[in-house]
């Protein structure tokens, strides 16, 4: 399968600040990035979705304002995580999909720590 | 809405033993149904995946069956070993959307 980066894998930072989460798909053109958060012992929610220059589509609850979605290129999206407040710390892991596959492929997650 | 539902939470076995992890799921207008393993702070590894029009798909040990009229599907998982250990993630894709994940069963697998 295709191969999905992310970095960094770990951020800690502190509250107020913003954290920029990068997601490169590295052998296939993702068309389609997806961005998920996962909380302990839950499993992942969508936060958003988005198309290669075009604006992100984000689901119902999620603050568009406060997660920005850029995807500016069909192998880079990132995720800005703005005033960063410690219940937005959590394990957020991007998906990618396009080229020749109709298969997501998932990054190894960042683990965000707000103190 | 779509609902993904694993059953059971967690499951605890002696090694060797063979066991099935359930999933369930709301709308049966799928396009594909995935099977994930998710160890403790790490990513997903996919694990097997079955197209609607499919019944099952194997890889291994493993063995996935999908009904996709009655909305389930399980994971048979052959003479299990401590490696084994892991979360298990079903996900369901439905046309132009993206995955959507159950909760997740928690495998212990003691030696």
């Amino acid at each position: 399968g295709a191969v999905v980066s992310q970095h960094p894998s770990r951020v800690i930072c502190k509250s107020g600040t913003s954290v920029k989460i990068e997601c490169r798909s590295l052998d296939f053109q993702a068309t389609t990035m997806f961005w998920y958060r996962q909380f302990p012992k839950q499993s992942l929610m969508l936060m958003a979705t988005s198309n290669e220059g075009s604006k992100a589509t984000y689901e119902q609850g999620v603050e568009k304002d406060k997660f920005l979605i850029n995807h500016a290129s069909l192998t880079l999206s990132t995720l800005t995580v703005t005033s960063a407040h410690p219940e937005d710390s959590s394990f957020y892991i991007c998906s990618g999909r396009g080229g020749s596959y109709n298969e997501q492929f998932f990054g190894p997650g960042t683990r965000l720590t707000v103190l | 809405k779509q609902e993904v539902t694993q059953i059971p939470a967690a499951l605890s076995v002696p090694e060797g033993e063979n066991l099935v992890l359930n999933c369930s799921f709301t709308d049966s207008a799928i396009y594909n149904l995935q099977w994930f393993r998710q160890d403790p702070g790490k990513g997903l590894t996919s694990l097997l995946l079955i197209q609607s029009s499919q019944r099952e798909q194997t890889s291994g040990r493993l063995n996935a069956s999908l009904d996709k009229s009655s909305g389930r599907s399980t994971l048979y998982i052959a003479a299990s070993q401590p490696g084994d250990s892991a979360t298990y993630l079903c996900a369901v894709k439905e046309a132009g959307t993206a995955l959507i994940f159950g909760k997740g069963t928690t495998l212990s697998v003691s030696s």
